[in-house]
């Protein structure tokens, strides 16, 4: 069975600094892996998407790197800010017999103090 | 913001009743899916749709229906609601399949079945 797990479950940081969240995943055959951004009381929105061959993609201060070796991926956020309080959710897709499979992790969630 | 729009946004009902719950995408995209969320679990897949008339099951699709007679609405439907059906339902629509392009996702509806 596909899984996709992501550590830590929660994390507290104070405004400015780094941190890096983790995703491990067994699902195959492997497509594309997402990170994605949810504030709470709203729908998750797409941070970065990486295939096979990408093994790093930046958007702004995130940071997504991709093992596809290791079956790892991990985000890393910059210069923190209180609006990065959210939920950080990891989702690997895979094509079986090409139809969209998609499984998700149960998130970070991440809150970031002043 | 795409133009993806969930209603209602918080509904109470009782058991055993019908609920639809309806999603509507201005954004001409192919593919539409619903998701449930609840505490402990990742986002889960319930029924997704590729086409008008065309949709296939999820991993939770048990106790639910859906509908696509056009392009911009999806219907989910819980034929007798049931307490384990309470959730955050969330509607995501996508260009084509497999993650390769953004899943944009709604505010999600609230269900609560008592």
């Amino acid at each position: 069975k596909n899984q996709v797990e992501q550590s830590p479950q929660s994390l507290i940081i104070l405004e400015g600094k780094n941190c890096t969240l983790q995703c491990n995943y067994t699902v195959s055959p492997f497509s594309n892996l997402r990170w994605y951004k949810q504030d709470t009381g709203r729908g998750p929105v797409s941070l970065t998407i990486m295939t096979f061959s990408e093994n790093t993609k930046s958007n702004g201060r995130y940071t997504a790197t991709l093992d596809a070796d290791t079956k790892q991926s991990s985000l890393h956020i910059t210069a923190s800010q209180l609006s990065d309080s959210a939920s950080y959710i990891c989702v690997v897709s895979d094509e079986a017999g090409g139809s969209y499979i998609p499984t998700f992790g149960r998130g970070t969630s991440l809150i970031v103090h002043p | 913001d795409a133009g993806i729009t969930q209603s209602p946004r918080h509904k109470v009902t009782e058991t055993g009743t019908p609920v639809t719950l309806r999603c509507h995408q201005t954004e001409n995209h192919r593919y539409m899916y619903w998701y449930r969320q609840d505490p402990g679990h990742g986002l889960r897949l319930i029924h997704y749709s590729y086409g008008v008339k065309d949709t296939d099951k999820g991993e939770v699709s048990d106790g639910y229906s859906v509908s696509r007679s056009k392009t911009e609405d999806f219907l989910l439907t819980l034929e007798s609601a049931t307490s384990s059906q309470t959730s955050v339902y969330f509607c995501a629509i996508s260009e084509s399949p497999g993650g390769h392009t953004e899943a944009f996702f709604g505010q999600g509806t609230r269900l609560t079945v008592v």
